[in-house]
């Protein structure tokens, strides 16, 4: 069965760097777009970014262009999620989902259990 | 970007009685060229991760049950509880994928009264 396991997340300084993970299992995961989404405590859902299933393309929501990589190995299974330069409003727990199609397109059909990330000094 | 809007925010329903959540977009998530309406909706029960519920706009994803439907279209949809159950309680979200960024509505928090 598919399954998205989210790590890495924890308490980070403002202005620190985070790199969260989501390892992927149960199909072919370097046939699918996979995305981030992140939910502050209480908050609505946010779509971050999305990566095409080879790593050719990615798209960010414009809050963390320039401070936020999304990346794969599609040898390894996993995703990646690289968080520089962050802000207290960046807290939230960090969600991986898998897109529908190579492009991660349509809708997310099968989501992790989150890693939160706390920005605190 | 497309802005969703979702109400009401919250409702509290009495078990076996139906219950609706009107979900607006800012412009059509109806794409004439391929037919498909980039409109889906989704589940967040307590303490768990969002789960799919309804995708391209009217489909059933695997395992939701018949008494889940969406009518509308174009910029207007109304997600509709046929008659709720205690497991129906959570917050339910719709989600444009029709343009990056994609977005969500606010949430809809359904109770059990």
């Amino acid at each position: 069965q598919v399954q998205l396991v989210e790590s890495g997340g924890g308490v980070v300084q403002p202005g620190r760097s985070l790199r969260v993970s989501c390892a992927a299992s149960g199909f072919t995961f370097s046939s699918y777009g996979m995305h981030w989404v992140r939910q502050a405590p209480g908050k609505g859902l946010e779509w971050v970014a999305v990566i095409w299933f080879d790593g050719s393309n990615r798209y960010y929501t414009d809050s963390v262009k320039g401070r936020f990589t999304i990346s794969r190995d599609n040898s390894e299974n996993t995703l990646y999620l690289q968080l520089n330069s962050l802000r207290a409003e960046d807290t939230a727990v960090y969600y991986c989902a898998r897109g529908q199609n190579k492009y991660g397109s349509y809708y997310f059909d099968y989501w992790g259990q989150g890693t939160l990330v706390t920005v605190s000094s | 970007d497309i802005v969703m809007t979702q109400t009401p925010l919250s409702l509290s329903v009495t078990p076996g009685q139906p219950a609706s959540i009107s979900c607006k977009s800012s412009q059509s998530l109806l794409l004439h060229s391929d037919g498909r309406t980039y409109l889906n909706w989704y589940v967040q029960r307590s303490g768990q991760p969002p789960q799919l519920l309804i995708y391209e706009g009217f489909n059933r994803f695997s395992g939701v049950p018949d008494n889940f439907s969406v009518s509308g279209s174009g910029t207007d949809f109304t997600l509709k509880i046929s008659r709720v159950e205690a497991e129906d309680v959570g917050i339910y979200y719709c989600m444009q994928t029709l343009q990056i960024p994609y977005t969500f509505g606010q949430g809809t928090k359904v109770e059990i009264k």
